[in-house]
């Protein structure tokens, strides 16, 4: 099967504009979770999306949202970017119904704000 | 944020030698643990998992060791080759939040050959 795939790679914004990210699931998984990597902050948890519903969210500001589409492909938007917002996003896919579930990670979006 | 990274642990260990990273975690509620590796540039790589329900399990290469009584986790590396050189994180899913990950801050392994 083929792995995780987020689009794009890299991506350089400035202050102010807003920003989506694309992750495409492992073909069956319907789970999709984002993360924030920083150096500062490690890696921490934006939200997850399971049938198109989103079942658990972090704790970043509304700025952060996210969505799933029917074929369990999930976008996650940043607006008004802020300098702090530079950092690896992450997503991992699960077949996850109940939890306990491994979630494996794409290769993230590196996202540059100046 | 639930995960503070600050400054990342780093153990150096010769080529051969077993290694063995400590990782503690923060909530007694967690019932599932997984252990990942990450090199520079990609995303985190599955390793090894448990669940709460147990206190030990193997792979190939890999033992993941929990005590739930001081909410510690291990991974050991046994045999360590020159491309376990990476950063390997722990994380915790809270019961009841699946699709949940609380990230421990991280190891830096360096491999000497």
């Amino acid at each position: 099967k083929a792995g995780v795939t987020q689009t794009p790679r890299y991506l350089i914004k400035t202050r102010g504009q807003q920003v989506t990210l694309s992750c495409s699931p492992i073909s069956g998984h319907r789970s999709v979770s984002w993360y924030q990597q920083t150096p500062g902050q490690g890696l921490q948890f934006l939200f997850e999306y399971f049938s198109e519903t989103q079942r658990n969210k972090g704790n970043f500001p509304g700025r952060f949202s996210g969505r799933q589409f029917s074929n369990s492909r999930s976008e996650m938007n940043v607006s008004t970017l802020e300098l702090g917002d530079s950092a690896l996003y992450l997503c991992a896919s699960s077949p996850l119904t109940s939890g306990g579930e491994t979630q494996y990670f794409g290769p993230g979006t590196r996202l540059l704000v100046l | 944020g639930e995960s503070v990274g600050l400054h990342l642990p780093t153990l150096s260990v010769q080529e051969g030698d077993n290694s063995i990273i400590n990782c503690a975690y923060s909530n007694s509620a967690s019932d599932y643990f997984i252990w990942y590796k990450q090199e520079s540039g990609k995303g985190p790589q599955f390793i090894i998992d448990i669940r709460s329900n147990m206190d030990k399990r193997q792979g190939q290469r890999v033992t993941v060791l929990l005590n739930k009584t001081v909410k510690h986790l291990s991974l050991q590396i046994a045999a360590t080759q020159p491309g376990d050189s990476a950063v390997y994180f722990c994380a915790e899913e809270p019961g009841n939040q699946g699709g949940k990950l609380i990230f421990g801050q991280g190891t830096e392994l360096s491999v000497k050959p």
